[in-house]
């Protein structure tokens, strides 16, 4: 499939350990975030969102914690499964349109 | 619901050849935003269409343009191709609305330029 970066951090975890996945966005400004999983030869699939006026937000076996005052993002996975295996993006959207900057990924890697 | 279609999957072009790509949108998407994927760069904003107009162009050369159709299906279209150019072309939609409403990306077409 599509390599999506040859020299991403990568984060291992047992099958059934939770996972947290970091990243720092660089916009101040930015009021809506993103989290995308990119399988091998797929798009991005959106995980999960949050905006700016809050930082909290649970979905399903995920929850994204933001920390604007550091200008954090972070995924969390409870209970990964090896179906979760693959490269995850963070994005954040500051303008009006559409435009997501995207962090350089993070490979996650279950072991069974 | 069909989702976001790309043609082709598979690219293979030669320096200074020139490429078009297609995207066709979910239905009832209105908004289609092409993205350039690469492992040095990762994933790079190009332009975003929204009603045939571009609303929103990222810091690429003039070389890579596009336009969209009144069914809102989009075609990217790049110009004297350099090495550089060898990348995965994402296209997402999202239906009309402000910030929020999640884009849904396409499987994207790998170009490979020699």
């Amino acid at each position: 499939g599509e390599s999506v970066g040859l020299h991403l951090p990568t984060l291992s975890v047992q099958e059934g350990d939770n996972s947290i996945i970091n990243c720092a966005y660089s916009n101040s400004a930015s009021d809506y975030f993103i989290w995308y999983k990119q399988e091998s030869g797929k798009g991005p699939q959106f995980i999960i969102d949050i905006r700016s006026n809050m930082d909290k937000r649970q979905g399903q076996r995920v929850t994204v914690l933001l920390n604007k005052t550091v200008k954090h993002l972070s995924l969390q996975i409870a209970a990964t499964q090896p179906g979760d295996s693959a490269v995850y993006f963070c994005a954040e959207n500051n303008n009006a349109g559409n435009m997501l900057t995207f962090g350089g990924g993070t490979r996650l890697m279950v072991k069974p | 619901k069909a989702g976001v279609t790309q043609t082709p999957r598979y690219l293979i072009k030669t320096r200074g050849q020139q490429v078009t790509l297609s995207c066709s949108p979910i239905s009832g998407h209105r908004s289609v935003s092409w993205y350039q994927q690469t492992p040095g760069q990762g994933l790079q904003f190009l332009f975003e269409y929204f009603s045939e107009t571009q609303r929103n162009k990222g810091n690429f050369p003039g070389r890579f343009s596009g336009r969209q159709f009144s069914n809102s299906r989009s075609e990217m279209n790049v110009s004297t191709l350099e090495l550089g150019d060898s990348a995965l072309y994402l296209c997402a939609s999202r239906y009309p609305g402000p910030p929020g409403n999640e884009q849904f990306f396409g499987p994207g077409t790998r170009l490979t330029v020699l």
